[in-house]
């Protein structure tokens, strides 16, 4: 049972270029987090999905951002017309449906996007 | 405001001597309380999770502990490895929204 995958590892775009993150979760888990995380800072929420649903966007900023889990394939994060301030490590995290431990999450490795 | 503290920001201490690390949560409503640990350019790893009802947990050289009345979280560590430098953070779950609320950690440094 593999983990939780993201890719790329590392992806590099130019200012006013897209970014798409990609992060496949663990086998029979339906939970799907994305969490941001500065240098030197702790993770910050950003949104919260299901099977073709987002249950909690509070952590999205409004503009640029969006993500998505569709029924088929991987979850994607994806960053419009990025900027300097875009540059951080994105993790993505999934747990099962709800059962006995509410909320045991797996972190995949992260991405770290840079922004040039 | 649902806020998770904890204290030191960072530590150094000597290999072979334990440490303890602080979580203060004003999480609510409470569902669980776990510890993480992120080495560097890696995710987070998950070491203990408890709920409500439990006031410790063990894992290996790892001991958590949990005071659901003030609130606060321990995470022990014994006979400290250089492996263990990292940084440790405190997670706190809230019930119903499975959004889990996460500390800035404490970067350990543990020297030979």
């Amino acid at each position: 049972n593999a983990g939780v995958m993201q890719n790329p590892r590392h992806l590099v775009r130019r200012r006013g270029q897209e970014a798409r993150l990609r992060c496949s979760p663990m086998k029979g888990h339906s939970h799907v987090y994305w969490y941001r995380q500065l240098p030197e800072e702790g993770l910050k929420f950003m949104v919260y999905l299901q099977k073709e649903n987002i249950i909690d966007e509070s952590g999205m900023p409004k503009e640029r951002f969006s993500a998505e889990f569709p029924k088929e394939g991987p979850s994607i994060l994806r960053i419009q017309q990025v900027v300097r301030g875009d540059s951080a490590a994105y993790f993505c995290a999934s747990s099962p449906p709800m059962g006995p431990v509410v909320g045991e999450a797996f972190f995949g490795q992260g991405t770290r996007l840079t922004v040039v | 405001k649902n806020q998770v503290e904890q204290s030191p920001q960072s530590l150094i201490i000597l290999e072979g001597k334990n440490c303890t690390l602080q979580c203060n949560y004003t999480v609510s409503p409470f569902s669980n309380l776990r510890w993480y640990k992120q080495d560097t350019g890696r995710g987070p790893v998950s070491l203990t999770i408890m709920t409500f009802s439990e006031n410790t947990k063990s894992n290996g050289r790892y001991t958590a502990t949990l005071d659901a009345d003030t609130k606060q979280s321990s995470l022990h560590i014994t006979a400290s490895q250089l492996s263990d430098s990292a940084s440790y953070i405190c997670v706190v779950s809230a019930s119903a929204t499975n959004k889990l609320i996460f500390g800035t950690g404490t970067l350990l440094a543990v020297q030979p």
